[in-house]
């Protein structure tokens, strides 16, 4: 099963640009790679999804290396508003079924 | 709807009720998800569903737990003779294509359990 491994969680500062860094060493030739934010009491809120290389949206960055096996999300400088669990996820396709598997998340903080 | 909507909210039952939950996908999402989420942790992939096929439902805990969408759009989550390990928010996801096209999935805001 493809696992992703992220910080727990991790501080900035406004105006910083924060980078979240996520391994998923069995990711498999098919699967894309997906992140999603979450504030408390929400579900989570699509961000951002690429295959490869670099994606880039009016929210975010995602950087991802050839072998793919990790990802990197960056976030231009953040705001308190960005303080939320930021979760790491590629889809895992077996035999007769689809899963989309969440990790633990990284739970940012932003400080003024 | 403009986006997932989840009944009820909030449900709180005896240990030993059956309970359902209710999920209204966004008109015209082909997939639907339901996942479970304890506090402090991501949420737990349940099941999910092409149109009103049931394509997965090896992450149900036990088969207390049921799903259904019959038409392909509203889907209910049937826990049956609930247990106090029950208690947590349980999300529905929908996305527009199939599952597996790596569509992106739009959340509801959950309906929290609590079994006393």
């Amino acid at each position: 099963l493809a696992k992703t491994t992220q910080p727990i969680s991790m501080d900035s500062y406004e105006g910083q640009e924060v980078n979240i860094t996520c391994s998923h060493n069995n990711i498999a030739t098919n699967d894309y790679i997906t992140w999603y934010q979450q504030f408390p009491s929400q579900g989570p809120r699509f961000i951002i999804q690429g295959y490869k290389t670099k994606v880039t949206n009016e929210v975010a960055s995602l950087f991802i290396p050839a072998d793919r096996k990790s990802s990197t999300l960056s976030l231009p400088r953040v705001s308190l508003s960005d303080t939320a669990v930021y979760y790491c996820l590629v889809g895992d396709i077996n035999t007769g079924g689809f899963k989309t598997i969440f990790g633990a998340g990284t739970r940012l903080f932003v400080k003024a | 709807g403009a986006g997932v909507s989840q009944s009820p909210r909030y449900k709180v039952t005896k240990r030993g009720q059956d309970v359902a939950l209710r999920c209204d996908p966004i008109s015209g999402h082909v997939s639907l998800y339901w996942y479970r989420q304890a506090l402090g942790q991501g949420p737990e992939f349940l099941t999910y569903f092409n149109y009103e096929a049931q394509q997965d439902k090896s992450g149900l805990p036990n088969d207390r737990f049921s799903a259904e969408r019959p038409e392909g759009s509203i889907s209910t989550l049937t826990i049956q003779r609930t247990e106090q390990r029950d208690s947590a928010m349980y999300r529905c996801a929908s996305s527009l294509g199939l599952a597996g096209d790596n569509q992106p999935q739009h959340f509801g805001d959950g309906t929290r359990l609590s079994i006393l």
